[in-house]
């Protein structure tokens, strides 16, 4: 089976840096995605690990260690607007498996 | 582009009816996939399909059908409905490495079984 692990939710404030956490245990592993969810609407893909290390995509960075099974998404200069969920996804052969997401929080 | 769009954006049905809910994409990916959101669960996937004509079972297949007769469109069918599928569907889609870790995803249908 394929099972995530991640925070149900973090709190930060505006301007901070937040860490969301992800373990994972899965068979047949290609990597490790995150995606973003505002409110109920569309995921919408933010990044991808398939080699260990950190990934940056502007604010955003990730970072895998397979060796540990386990990641995270790293938030920086955190606004308002970042206030979604987040959900870590383990990549197989043409499978996606979600983990049950990580709700955060930013407040003023 | 349209990306991914899906009909109807809302959706109650009764027990035992079926319906269908579409999906199609005009990025002319090859994969494309559905998913299903309850609180408190992540999406849990569906079915799969990695190109027209082929299709497969993801983690909760029961009470579900799918067809892939072109590459843009792969409608979702409930059988016969029941309230455990209350919940919010989505479609993604994506190109076909054999990874799909970057995927598309529609708006989503809201369906509600009473």
């Amino acid at each position: 089976g394929q099972s995530l692990e991640q925070p149900s939710e973090v709190t930060a404030v505006e301007g901070a840096i937040v860490q969301i956490n992800c373990t994972y245990q899965t068979s047949g592993f290609y990597g490790l995605s995150w995606y973003q969810q505002h409110d109920g609407g569309a995921p919408t893909f933010l990044s991808y690990n398939a080699l260990d290390g950190l990934e940056e995509t502007g604010r955003f960075s990730s970072f895998l260690s397979r060796s540990d099974s386990y990641g995270y998404l790293l938030l920086q200069e955190l606004q308002m607007k970042d206030s979604a969920s987040y959900f870590c996804a383990s990549s197989g052969y043409s499978t996606l498996t979600f983990g049950k997401g990580t709700m955060l929080l930013v407040s003023p | 582009n349209a990306g991914v769009t899906q009909t109807p954006k809302f959706q109650v049905l009764k027990t035992g009816q079926s319906m269908t809910l579409q999906c199609a994409q005009d990025m002319n990916h090859e994969y494309m996939s559905w998913y299903r959101q309850d609180p408190g669960m992540g999406l849990r996937l569906i079915h799969y399909s990695v190109g027209a004509g082929i299709t497969d079972q993801g983690e909760v297949p029961n009470g579900y059908n799918v067809s892939r007769s072109t590459t843009e469109d792969f409608p979702l069918r409930l059988l016969s409905a029941a309230p455990s599928q209350t919940s919010v569907y989505f479609c993604a889609s994506s190109y076909s490495d054999g990874t799909a870790y970057e995927q598309y995803f529609g708006p989503g249908t809201r369906l509600t079984v009473t």
